[in-house]
């Protein structure tokens, strides 16, 4: 039982080029999110995803997409990196019914 | 957005000690999870606190749901060097309406001299 798995764990890309940031969760939870965390600044929500099928933006979504392909997996992309999108990625669920949030190990993503 | 003022930002301390750390807002929240994080990993849950009030203990961890439910208190007891990381609160408010979104304090960083 992985419980929430992130792919890649590093990635550094230049300023311009895309790329796809992985998650995929073996809870069978309903709900899935994406955050990123800056030093200061805590984690903040990117988009989510309250079931398959549907997608929200949450508090810092510009120059970000997201996919909710099934229940299991939900892909953050980034079409043209920015320096400004140097950050740790995380990838979380929450328990059905609950506020009690399941985080990945992250990827820590580096825009030159 | 919400804000949660968590304090202090961090904490330079000698093994053995106890610790404490809060979190306050100015919304009634009806949540409030604490999280650590160690270097180069995802946050991870340490207690989930649901009713005013409330006192939770996880071996050496205590936290509390505050009475006015703007507040929420963790306390860890006689130190060591493992608690060194990041801990983080979060809470869920009656002003998101209904929604499951977090919030989250920006972090207390624990240091524990041996």
């Amino acid at each position: 039982n992985a419980g929430v798995t992130q792919t890649p764990k590093f990635q550094v890309l230049k300023t311009g080029q895309s790329m796809t940031l992985q998650c995929a969760q073996d809870m069978n939870h309903n709900s899935m999110y994406w955050y990123r965390q800056d030093p200061g600044m805590g984690l903040r929500l990117i988009y989510y995803s309250a079931s398959e099928g549907t997608t929200d933006k949450g508090e810092v979504p510009n120059g970000y997409n997201v996919s909710r392909l099934n229940k299991r997996e939900f892909s953050l992309r980034l079409e043209s990196a920015a320096p400004s999108q140097t950050s740790v990625y995380f990838c979380a669920t929450p328990r059905t019914d609950s506020y009690e949030q399941y985080f990945g190990p992250g990827t820590r993503l580096t825009v030159t | 957005g919400q804000q949660l003022n968590q304090s202090p930002q961090s904490m330079f301390i000698q093994e053995g000690e106890d610790v404490s750390m809060n979190c306050t807002s100015s919304s009634i929240f009806n949540t409030w999870l604490w999280y650590k994080q160690e270097p180069g990993e995802g946050p991870v849950l340490l207690i989930a606190l649901y009713k005013a009030g409330e006192l939770t203990s996880n071996g050496r961890l205590t936290a509390q749901f505050g009475i006015t439910r703007k507040d929420s208190f963790l306390n860890i007891s006689a130190s060591i060097p493992s608690d060194v990381g990041i801990y983080f609160c979060a809470g869920n408010s009656f002003a998101q309406g209904g929604s499951e979104k977090l919030v989250f304090g920006k972090g207390t960083k624990l240091t524990v001299n041996p």
